[in-house]
């Protein structure tokens, strides 16, 4: 079946400093899968942060940056410069097409910003 | 204002209880959602409900069963709870389509005792 994988549990970041988290899937059923980071900030509901439904195409949103990297399966997530507003858990997730509603959800990867 | 909301935020009950967990959306949404998440794993999918009566088995769906009699409403029952059924339910809601936003719910932490 369909999955998604972030390696880092967590990542510690200092602030002002550029930001990578992983994300790696594997869509088995369709080739071209849509691509999501959701995020979820502190006493609040997951939300949207970026999605591309198109390989080779990037999003953004909010200074981060993902690109949906077909030939790597990866869509890794970027910023060039964080604040400590950005402390967050970030959590990638795929969907096939459009008739298919189910999410598959990586782990998350929970951003420490320090000061 | 969009929103989804769910209640109650917190609830401890004991083994063999029966758990309602409640959702509504005011976004006129078709498609809702409930979800469970375990410490270190992803959400998982309970049950999807396409509108109306009209509702699906998701990944996990053993121990649970679900209602919608109004759009704008969806619960989420554990009937007999049990101590593996302790975890964070998230509640969710999209509009037709796979490609598209979903909104969550904030979350109700269940403790099965």
């Amino acid at each position: 079946g369909d999955s998604v994988t972030q390696t880092e549990g967590q990542v510690t970041v200092s602030e002002s400093k550029s930001l990578i988290i992983n994300c790696t899937y594997s869509a088995t059923s369709i080739g071209y899968p849509n691509l999501f980071w959701y995020v979820r900030y502190p006493g609040e509901g997951l939300q949207l942060l970026l999605k591309v439904i198109t390989a080779g195409q990037k999003g953004s949103s909010r200074g981060f940056e993902a690109t949906y990297n077909k030939e790597a399966t990866s869509f890794h997530l970027q910023k060039a410069s964080v604040q400590e507003s950005d402390s967050a858990v970030y959590y990638c997730a795929l969907s096939e097409g459009d008739s298919n509603y189910q999410l598959i959800w990586g782990s998350g990867t929970k951003l420490i910003i320090k000061p | 204002d969009m929103k989804v909301t769910q209640m109650p935020r917190y609830l401890i009950k004991r083994m063999g209880e029966n758990v309602l967990l409640e959702c509504g959306q005011d976004m006129s949404h078709e498609t809702m959602y409930w979800y469970r998440q375990d410490p270190g794993l992803g959400l998982q999918l309970i049950y999807i409900s396409y509108d109306v009566d009209s509702n699906s088995e998701g990944d996990i769906p053993k121990g649970y069963r679900v209602s919608r009699k109004k759009r704008e409403h969806f619960s989420l029952i554990l009937d007999s709870a049990k101590t593996n059924q302790t975890s964070v339910y998230f509640c969710a809601s999209s509009l037709w389509g796979g490609r598209a936003e979903v909104f969550f719910g904030k979350g109700t932490r269940l403790t099965v005792v």
